[in-house]
């Protein structure tokens, strides 16, 4: 079947507008993952969802970060008030549970 | 705290020689090691994950070992070719990390024509 989908790919937004970013996991995955990549920053996790619950989301950088996942398939990212250093790239992964994490081709978001 | 640290950050050899890229982490409670692979501008693609028990794995041309105890990871790619050129980055799963993965900066390699 397909890998890991994100929507959209490129997200140009103002400085506080809230924006909505998406990930399709691979179809009976049970883990899926957002990581973020800015520049010079390198990739850092943000939250982790296994089935609908988020047992770590530990890396999330602020309370306007949100994310859900629904029906152990689809989440969504919710970037609230969005300031210049949310720009990044923001990839998803899945996965089955501690094997290897398949990811998406991510979401380049840019504030202005 | 799990640190992983690539070096070189960034290497460029002739087509035909043979690429070691290095990957170091500080916590040796790990699951597996994972290498990725990262063109400009896409996403991630997985090349090699080895488990905490195994010492290598081999895909083609692609060769990772793994010393658990040192705390690290050498990935070799031989005959290098030009559609090579990209970004490695290796990602541990560390036993206290949950099931989030630790990345390294990353390695840009360029294979000369």
């Amino acid at each position: 079947g397909a890998g890991v989908s994100q929507s959209p790919s490129n997200k140009v937004t103002e400085k506080g507008k809230d924006v909505e970013l998406r990930c399709d996991p691979i179809s009976g995955h049970t883990a899926l993952y957002w990581y973020r990549q800015s520049l010079g920053q390198g990739l850092e996790f943000l939250i982790y969802f296994q089935g609908n619950s988020a047992p770590d989301k530990s890396g999330l950088p602020s309370d306007r970060f949100s994310a859900e996942r629904t029906g152990g398939s689809v989440s969504t990212l919710t970037i609230q008030r969005t300031q210049q250093e949310d720009s990044a790239v923001y990839l998803c992964a899945s996965s089955s549970m501690w094997e290897t994490q398949y990811f998406g081709p991510g979401t380049r978001l840019l504030v202005l | 705290k799990q640190e992983v640290t690539q070096i070189p950050a960034a290497l460029s050899v002739p087509e035909g020689e043979n690429l070691v890229l290095n990957c170091s982490f500080t916590d040796s409670a790990i699951y597996n090691l994972q290498w990725f692979r990262q063109d400009p501008g896409k996403g991630l693609t997985s090349l090699l994950l080895i488990q905490s028990s195994q010492r290598e794995q081999t895909s083609g041309r692609l060769n990772a070992s793994l010393d658990k105890s040192s705390g690290r990871s050498t990935l070799y790619i031989a005959a290098s070719q030009p559609g090579d050129s990209a970004t490695y980055l290796c990602a541990v799963l560390g036993e206290a990390a949950g099931n989030k993965l630790t990345f390294g900066g990353g390695t840009r390699v360029l294979v000369k024509p």
